[in-house]
């Protein structure tokens, strides 16, 4: 089974500023997904990055960037240029494309605070 | 389509009652998911549809749980006897999956907050 683990239960950053969120992962899977979902206060999930882990290129999203490292099993977001409309629950997410139902395994969430 | 709708939005119930929630999920998308989130939580897996058929379902669905697709449409979650542990937000989600194994992205509902007292 996998486990997916992010150890910054809240963090906060100034707007404009630079914030990075930790994210590590258990599996024995060669191929797989990882995402960042963001949740806000309206309670929506919704996706902000994915990363394929068959391709070494880490995922851009504007503002948004991701450092993937497979040996490590670790996968950070990177939110540059914060703005307020960025505080909200973070999740990253591990899926096995190979499973029968695409299951996702979510972490327990870093929430995130942008400061005027 | 307007997205994954998810009825009620909020739900009080007193230790004991049923409770069913409602799924509309985007409309060509065959595959329908469930998760469960609790308080300051991830989001856990609990039961899957393919069209109308329930593919798998986690432990974490207990016999008090049953889920419905009638039709590969809308989906129903019903909790019996409900206990305070039931208090959680659920989730749906929806997605197209194609014979060849491509899919498209999940596309989550804004859930249903339980609340039993």
């Amino acid at each position: 089974a996998q486990t997916v683990t992010q150890s910054q239960p809240e963090m906060s950053v100034q707007e404009a500023e630079t914030v990075t969120l930790s994210c590590t992962y258990d599996t024995s899977e060669n191929n797989y997904y990882l995402f960042w979902y963001k949740q806000p206060p309206s309670r929506q999930m919704i996706l902000v990055i994915r990363q394929e882990a068959y391709k070494q290129q880490n995922a851009t999203e504007n503002r948004f960037s991701v450092n993937f490292q497979k040996a490590a099993k670790s996968f950070s977001l990177k939110i540059s240029d914060s703005q307020l409309g960025d505080t909200a629950m973070y999740f990253c997410a591990f899926m096995n494309p190979t499973s029968a139902g695409n299951m996702l395994t979510f972490g327990g969430g870093t929430r995130l605070m942008v400061k005027p | 389509d307007t997205g994954v709708s998810q009825n009620p939005r909020h739900k009080i119930t007193k230790r004991g009652q049923n409770v069913t929630f409602r799924c509309d999920p985007i409309s060509e998308h065959n595959r329908l998911y469930w998760y469960r989130q609790t308080l300051g939580q991830g989001p856990e897996f609990l039961t899957y549809f393919q069209n109308e058929a329930q593919l798998e379902k986690s432990r974490l669905l207990s016999d008090r749980f049953s889920a419905e697709r009638p039709k590969g449409s809308f989906s129903t979650l019903e909790i019996q006897r409900t206990e305070q542990g039931d208090s959680a937000m659920y989730l749906c989600a929806s997605t197209l999956r194609s014979i060849s194994g491509t899919g498209s992205g999940y596309t989550f509902g804004s859930g249903t907050r339980l609340t039993v007292v």
